[in-house]
């Protein structure tokens, strides 16, 4: 247990649906972070979110829409994606603005299947 | 624009041998380098973390460095075990952008 959770941890949905996934992380951290990871490419940073304002957005497509209502929690918003937005995504958290480290931990992922 | 090169990109031992992981990034202006491991189909399980004015770190049977000034960290890990067996990834993390992470060191550990 990283302290990281994600729901659902699977997902399979139609081109023409619209789900949302989840993160919450329970470690007091203040920065919360999208990921994707498709098979045989690096994890591709999607959406960076520091005291709940997002200051990265990594040319993602709209059809993917990130909300963070507070700092332990994460939606990704999905709708009118495509079979190639099948992969794992990954949410992680980190603690910005320390002198300490910004070390990043990770939840167990989506697997997302889009049919 | 930070680029993080792994090699090599899959690796199989017998049991008990010791190993080295590479990791090469181009801009050495890094925060800290860190060291993940994982598992099929599941999330990134954090092993160690180098901050920019440390050399190295260790925890157990792992033990990573750092070489900004080559742009190079190595992860090595002493008589593997085929509960090792995972994909390992470094990432920098870098000032102005966010983690940048390598495709990955798919391991083999075999009994």
């Amino acid at each position: 247990e990283t302290g990281v959770t994600q729901t659902p941890r699977h997902l399979v949905m139609g081109m023409t649906n619209k789900k949302s996934l989840k993160c919450e992380q329970h470690l007091g951290h203040n920065a919360m972070y999208w990921y994707k990871q498709s098979a045989k490419k690096p994890l591709e940073l999607m959406f960076v979110y520091n005291f709940k304002e997002q200051t990265e957005n990594n040319s993602v497509p709209s059809r993917f829409s990130p909300e963070c209502p507070n700092s332990s929690h994460l939606f990704l918003h999905l709708h009118t994606l495509q079979p190639e937005d099948s992969a794992l995504y990954l949410c992680a958290s980190s603690q910005e603005g320390t002198s300490v480290s910004y070390e990043q931990y990770f939840g167990p992922g989506t697997r997302l299947t889009v049919t | 624009k930070q680029e993080v090169t792994q090699i090599p990109a899959a690796l199989s031992v017998p049991e008990g041998e010791n190993l080295v992981l590479n990791c090469s990034f181009t801009d050495s202006a890094i925060y800290n380098l860190q060291w993940f491991r994982q598992d099929p189909g599941k999330g990134l399980t954090s092993l160690l973390l180098i901050q920019s004015s440390q050399r190295e770190q260790t925890s157990g049977r792992l033990n990573a460095s750092l070489d900004k000034s080559s742009g190079r960290s190595t992860l090595y890990i002493a008589a593997s075990q085929p509960g090792d067996s995972a994909t390992y990834l470094c990432a920098s993390d870098n000032y102005g952008q966010n983690f940048v992470f390598g495709p990955g060191t798919r391991l083999s550990v075999l009994p």
